[in-house]
Parts: structure tokens; C-alpha cells; sequence
């Protein structure tokens, strides 16, 4: 079974601030990285594919950045709201690995108004 | 937009009960896969498959089975539901490369 860490495992933050935090993975074998945002009562949706070391994947105020030789990836929030609680999930995907991910166990993010 | 439907949000059974959990798909997608999350840990991969009749065991397959007889559906099975299989699962799909779409998840209770 692979490594695939989060941290930390959950995140009280005010609204207006910013925040990140971090995913380690195994740096051998590296296809890809993903990041899903999972809001309660709701399914997890996508929201970064990262393939390349030093790739920097933007949406909106969040932000993410991949080092596949060290094995991290970084999700960054600027400017928090409360819109953006939610558990986020990255998962590793290994090369030749027929489609599988091997998920973090997320980060939970609580933004206070 | 694509479309992963789970048949129930929310499920009881008795321990000893074989449980069919449904998911269903829209897009035509060739890889399919089930999931448990339980708190702490994460999604865990039970089984995928990546065509119709074909499968394979994820990290945790013990106790369950699983059946694509159609490329649009795939069953999760709990041959004799334990307390242990308490949980939330996730059904996702997958066109080859691009990242998982995902059902609402179901609840399951096993007393």
C-alpha cells in the first residue's frame, strides 16, 4: 500500500485569511497528482490534474504546486471564505498503475465568518 | 456533465445480510471504481474495473465482491454484512487519464 500523507488533518481558519497546507507522496513512479475538494453532503469534485515537477495549477483564489522529485505537493488558499470549508483530497496516481489513485486522508477545513 | 448515481444516500442492514450496493454512470467511461472512507483515513480503494467483466482488488477487498456485467453500472457486494463494513462508499468514474467524478456517496449502517 502506498504512502500518500496529508497534513495537518484539520485546519480552523478565520475568514480573510490564507492558508495551506500539504501533501507528501512517493517521489518513484510518479504519474500524476491529483486534488479533489469535498464538501459535506456533497460528492468530491476535482479541482487539479499535476504532472509535471514544478507545475503551479491556479482556480480562482486556490492554488496548488507540485515537486514530484522531493514527493510534496502545496494547496494554497488566499483569502479564505467560508464557502471554502470542505475536506481536501489529493491523491497520487503511480506510473503504469492502470487508472488507480491512492488518497491522502485529507485536510479539513473549517473557515469561520 | 457527467453523471455517477448511487442507489441510496442511506442504508440499514443486519449483520449477516448480503448488501448490493449500485452505481450507475452516464458518460461512458471505462473505468469505474468503489471506495470506503472512514474517518482518519481517507478514501480507500476496494475494487476497480476497467471494462466490462473485468475487475480487480484494490487495497482493502476483503469481504466484498463486486460485478460489471454493463459498462454504465457497477455493483459493490457485502457477501455477509459485518459491523465492521460500517461506512461511507464512494462510487467513481474515470475516461482513461482525467480525473474522478464521483456519486453522493452511501451511508451504510450494519447493526
Amino acid at each position: 500500500i502506498l504512502n500518500v500523507e496529508q497534513s495537518p488533518q484539520s485546519l480552523h481558519v478565520q475568514e480573510g485569511d490564507s492558508t495551506n497546507f500539504t501533501c507528501s507522496f512517493p517521489s518513484s513512479n510518479f504519474y500524476a497528482l491529483h486534488w479533489y475538494r469535498w464538501e459535506t453532503a456533497k460528492s468530491p469534485e476535482a479541482l487539479f490534474v499535476m504532472t509535471l515537477n514544478g507545475d503551479e495549477k491556479k482556480k480562482g483564489q486556490i492554488s496548488a504546486t507540485l515537486n514530484t522529485k522531493e514527493g510534496y505537493s502545496y494547496l494554497y488558499i488566499k483569502g479564505s471564505q467560508p464557502e471554502d470549508s470542505a475536506t481536501y483530497l489529493c491523491a497520487f496516481e503511480r506510473y503504469n498503475a492502470g487508472n488507480m489513485l491512492t488518497f491522502g486522508g485529507g485536510t479539513r477545513l473549517m473557515v469561520k465568518p | 456533465d457527467v453523471k455517477v448515481t448511487q442507489s441510496s444516500r442511506y442504508l440499514v442492514k443486519r449483520t449477516g445480510e448480503k448488501v448490493f450496493l449500485e452505481c450507475v454512470q452516464d458518460m461512458d467511461h471505462e473505468n469505474m471504481f468503489w471506495y470506503r472512507q472512514d474517518p482518519g483515513l481517507g478514501l480507500r480503494l476496494i475494487y476497480f474495473s476497467y471494462d466490462v467483466k473485468m475487475k480487480e482488488k484494490g487495497d482493502i477487498p476483503e469481504g466484498y465482491s463486486v460485478s460489471r456485467e454493463k459498462k454504465e453500472r457497477f455493483s459493490l457486494i457485502l457477501e455477509s454484512a459485518s459491523t465492521n463494513q460500517t461506512s461511507m462508499y464512494l462510487c467513481a468514474s474515470r475516461p482513461g487519464l482525467s480525473p474522478q467524478h464521483f456519486g453522493d456517496g452511501t451511508r451504510l449502517s450494519i447493526l
